[in-house]
């Protein structure tokens, strides 16, 4: 059974608006989210990441949103660019059982954003 | 650049023919993983080496067996390919094994069985 999970398999958005991708994760014990994105032929690549201590962090264009009570959390970039276009991966972790803080991932979602 | 590299980039095999794919990385990282990412799903982990010391992911087949002689070098031997093990192997490395430590991934290798 998938502990985290991105529903839209795809997104599409016009350059310059805002870029919502969603992530759902069902393990109350992970503590550390992390969004990676991938382009076509190569490895993915760390984008942001939060700690479940805090609700919001910055780095630029992106932002993660974490909502705990509803296990929940969000990446938006804005204004989106071109160059996002990508398969952006949702993965979690935590320091549990024999968990040795290894990554989950989600599915992804395909973003394309429009000149 | 220091980084992760994988060869080949693309892998044929037969069925039930052994396949050895390889990662090296040049980040001088303690922990490697492997990965593995099936069309439209997670990357899945299959095992990881913390330096020298191998762990096994619970639902890894036994068909999948792992080598890392070195820091630089870690190895994925597929022992008898059968045709659902074809997918995307990803390898990734890390300075540390902990929930906050990136992971820094390699380009893949896509494997595919005849």
């Amino acid at each position: 059974d998938q502990q985290v999970k991105q529903n839209s398999p795809s997104l599409s958005v016009q350059e310059g608006r805002i870029s919502i991708l969603n992530c759902d994760y069902t393990n109350s014990m992970f503590d550390y989210f992390l969004w990676y994105k991938k382009y076509p032929a190569e490895g993915p690549t760390f984008l942001i990441s939060i700690s479940s201590i805090k609700d919001k962090n910055e780095d630029g264009r992106f932002t993660v949103f974490l909502n705990k009570s509803a296990k929940h959390l969000s990446l938006h970039i804005v204004p989106s660019q071109p160059g996002d276009s990508a398969v952006y991966f949702c993965a979690a972790s935590g320091r549990y059982g024999g968990s040795q803080g290894n990554l989950i991932f989600g599915k992804g979602t395909k973003l394309s954003v429009k000149p | 650049d220091a980084m992760v590299i994988q060869n080949p980039r693309y892998q044929v095999t037969q069925f039930g023919k052994p396949v050895t794919l390889s990662c090296s990385q040049t980040l001088n990282h303690n922990v490697m993983y492997w990965y593995q990412q099936k069309s439209s799903q997670a990357p899945k982990l299959l095992f990881h080496y913390y330096d020298k010391d191998f762990n096994n992911e619970a639902d890894t087949p036994d068909n999948f067996q792992s080598r890392r002689p070195n820091t630089s070098f870690c190895f994925l031997d597929i022992r008898s390919p059968g045709l659902g093990d074809a997918a995307m192997y990803l390898c990734a490395t890390s300075p540390r094994r902990g929930s906050t430590d990136t992971q820094y991934f390699g380009p893949g290798t896509r494997l595919t069985v005849l």
